[in-house]
């Protein structure tokens, strides 16, 4: 079973148009973070979410997290070619000490010209 | 992935081989997780490690997998006997003292991919 589910796993869209990614569990985590992956290198971290509740901007893109802390969402807004690429939600949970990170299964986003 | 140094950058080892995964932690960092990723998936947590120092390894298998982080020196992921199956990207992330209050956030590295033929 995955701890955390997201969705969608696959998106193919035009330039320009607005996507979702979600991230969602039933597990109430103490942090949650979005990376972002390229083909053949290591993820890189966009935000960390810690509130419930939360919003943070980054540019086009706005990550919220749930108000019980149990589910994250990615915003992107006129996405450009340069958005293609693994997207990536990861929490550490509110149960462990350690900092060890749970990842979702990622969200494959392809954005054509 | 500020500064987490992997090496090698790709591994190909025959079954029943060693395999040897190199990571040099951001310079002050003294927290070393290991973690695996098959193609098209995420990431599955393996190994915490603090300098000389194994504190959570729940996700390594119990057999042919070790995991150390010397006081001198870069952490080490060995795998012993390689199998077909062992075969997809381990990455390595540093991070300071982490505490739940701090959310410490980790760095990732490059990752080495290994292949098994």
């Amino acid at each position: 079973t995955q701890l955390l589910e997201q969705s969608p796993q696959f998106l193919s869209i035009q330039e320009g148009e607005n996507l979702t990614v979600y991230c969602n569990s039933s597990s109430v985590f103490s942090s949650l973070q979005w990376y972002r992956q390229e083909p053949g290198e290591g993820p890189v971290l966009l935000v960390t979410v810690v509130t419930g509740g939360e919003v943070k901007k980054l540019k086009r893109l706005t990550f919220q997290f749930g108000d019980a802390r149990k589910d994250s969402s990615l915003h992107i807004t006129a996405a450009q070619p340069g958005d293609t690429g693994l997207y990536l939600c990861a929490g550490a949970r509110s149960s462990s000490n350690t900092g060890k990170l749970i990842f979702g299964q990622g969200t494959t986003l392809q954005v054509k010209p | 992935n500020a500064g987490v140094m992997q090496n090698p950058r790709h591994l190909v080892r025959r079954r029943g081989q060693e395999a040897r995964l190199r990571c040099s932690p951001v310079k002050g960092h003294s927290h070393v997780y290991w973690y695996r990723q098959l193609p098209e998936e995420g990431l599955k947590f393996m190994v915490y490690l603090q300098k000389e120092n194994i504190i959570d390894e729940s996700g390594m298998p119990k057999e042919r997998f070790s995991a150390e982080f010397p006081k001198e020196g870069p952490s080490i992921l060995r795998i012993q006997q390689v199998v077909r199956g062992d075969s997809a990207a381990y990455f390595c992330a540093s991070s300071p003292v982490w505490t739940v209050e701090m959310n410490t956030e980790a760095f990732f590295g490059q990752g080495t991919r290994l292949t098994v033929v």
